[in-house]
């Protein structure tokens, strides 16, 4: 149980495009779904925190208009990254909880992007 | 059978302990192992990076690696009450989707 997809699992783009990226609980309703995003050897960085039915939470330095986050149902989440430039180029990671499961996130698979 | 298979816990153990944390995988095209903590409402941090097989040592953590058991480990040597958070093993191959598994987590209690 609690397994969350993401899709695609790659994309390569070019500058100036936009980007979506899917984020799902499979098995389970995620009341909360976190958009991390991981340069290589990094840390995830976590970028937004969003609610069902409620606005994203950016974190500081995350742009609100170049990452657009949807979250219109307990099983699905969108980070789109609009305007992509080479510099978006990165590993973006979903994960999700529920009331259940308190503090625990379940991760998704991530997403890697190249922007050309 | 699940790709990663990590021991929830929870672990609670006295201060100065050694903490021993694990994960188990069955693929065998895993080549990168990574071990974050998390602490409470905080993102994951990224603790140890490990390639091949062995010990890695950084401070008061050793990962452990052993391609052959499929096998990995975190030791925390002498842990203080401010190890207490979720420890999560990861682990990807190159060559195919990349694809970052996760382990569920194991949440340790280091108590004074």
């Amino acid at each position: 149980g609690a397994v969350v997809s993401q899709h695609p699992s790659r994309v390569i783009c070019k500058s100036g495009t936009s980007v979506k990226i899917e984020c799902r609980s499979l098995d389970f309703q995620a009341t909360t779904m976190f958009w991390y995003r991981q340069f290589p050897k990094q840390s995830l960085m976590l970028m937004a925190t969003s609610n069902e039915g409620s606005k994203a939470t950016y974190e500081q330095g995350v742009e609100k208009d170049k990452f657009l986050i949807n979250h219109a149902s307990l099983t699905l989440s969108t980070l789109t990254v609009t305007s992509a430039h080479p510099e978006d180029s990165s590993f973006y990671i979903c994960s999700a909880s529920t009331v259940d499961s308190g503090e625990t996130q379940y991760f998704g698979p991530g997403t890697r992007l190249l922007v050309l | 059978q699940k790709e990663v298979e990590q021991d929830p816990g929870p672990l609670s153990v006295p201060e100065g302990a050694i903490v021993s944390l694990n994960c188990t995988y069955s693929n065998s095209a895993f080549q990168y192992f990574m071990w974050y903590r998390q602490y409470s409402r905080k993102g994951p941090e990224l603790l140890m990076y490990t390639y091949s097989s062995g010990n890695k040592e950084d401070g008061r953590f050793t990962a452990q690696v052993d391609k052959s058991s499929k096998y990995i480990s975190l030791f925390i040597r002498d842990s203080q009450p401010s190890d207490s958070a979720t420890y999560l093993c990861a682990m990807y191959w190159t060559g195919g989707s990349e694809k970052l598994v996760f382990g569920k987590g194991t949440k340790l209690t280091v108590n004074p």
